[in-house]
């Protein structure tokens, strides 16, 4: 079964700094795909980033990052110039890709990260 | 933009009773789920749908869960008879393929069972 942890129950940030959320997960899989989703205050979860595990070159989305590590099972996201915005619950998600190559969206969600950023 | 509408934001019902919660994918998409978030703790898948069938279920969603996309455009979770423990918010997602790509979830339901 796959698992995926959380370390930072709650983080914050000063507004127009760098912050780095953990994850780590758990899988004998081979191919899947990794997504960082945000829930702000409204409740609406928000895709931020996905990665493919097959794919070596970490993504990037604006002012959003990931470190990949494959062997190592962590899946980082990194958020520049910090905006008030950004304050929000983070979610690490794991899902599996079946056989045939598609998915039935299974997300695996860890326990989330309450961001804050501060002015 | 388009977005995954859920109906009602807040729903409380005493224990026991039969809930349906709703939702509205978006239009052009073809794969359904419902979430669900007990307080304080993590998302948890409940079931997909696709082609008018479950294609997958957690453990979770015992017989006391159902659901059913009755007009083609609604997509609808019923909880049976209620217990305290299925206090939660319901998230319903959509995407247009097997989820590889973006699964777009709605705003949440919160459920409350007194």
């Amino acid at each position: 079964a796959q698992t995926v942890t959380q370390s930072q129950p709650e983080m914050s940030v000063q507004e127009a700094e760098t912050v780095t959320l953990s994850c780590t997960y758990d899988t004998s899989e081979s191919n899947y795909y990794l997504f960082w989703y945000k829930q702000p205050p409204s409740r609406q979860m928000i895709l931020v980033i996905r990665q493919e595990a097959y794919k070596q070159q970490n993504a990037t989305e604006n002012r959003f990052s990931v470190n990949f590590q494959k062997a190592a099972k962590s899946f980082s996201l990194k958020i520049s110039d910090s905006q008030l915005g950004d304050t929000a619950m983070y979610f690490c998600a794991f899902m599996k890709v079946m056989n045939y190559g598609g998915s039935q969206g299974n997300l695996i969600f860890g326990k989330g990260t309450k961001l804050s950023v501060k002015p | 933009e388009p977005e995954v509408t859920q109906t009602p934001s807040h729903q409380v019902t005493q224990m026991g009773q039969e809930v349906i919660l709703r939702c509205v994918p978006i239009s052009n998409h073809l794969y359904f789920y419902w979430y669900r978030q007990i307080l304080g703790q993590k998302v948890e898948f409940l079931v997909s749908f696709y082609n008018n069938e479950i294609s997958e279920k957690s453990e979770i969603f015992d017989d006391q869960f159902s659901v059913e996309r009755p007009d083609g455009s609604n997509f609808t979770l019923k909880i049976r008879s209620t217990k305290l423990e299925d206090s939660a918010m319901y998230f319903c997602a959509s995407s247009v393929k097997g989820a590889i790509t973006e699964a777009f979830f709605g705003q949440g339901t919160r459920l409350t069972v007194v």
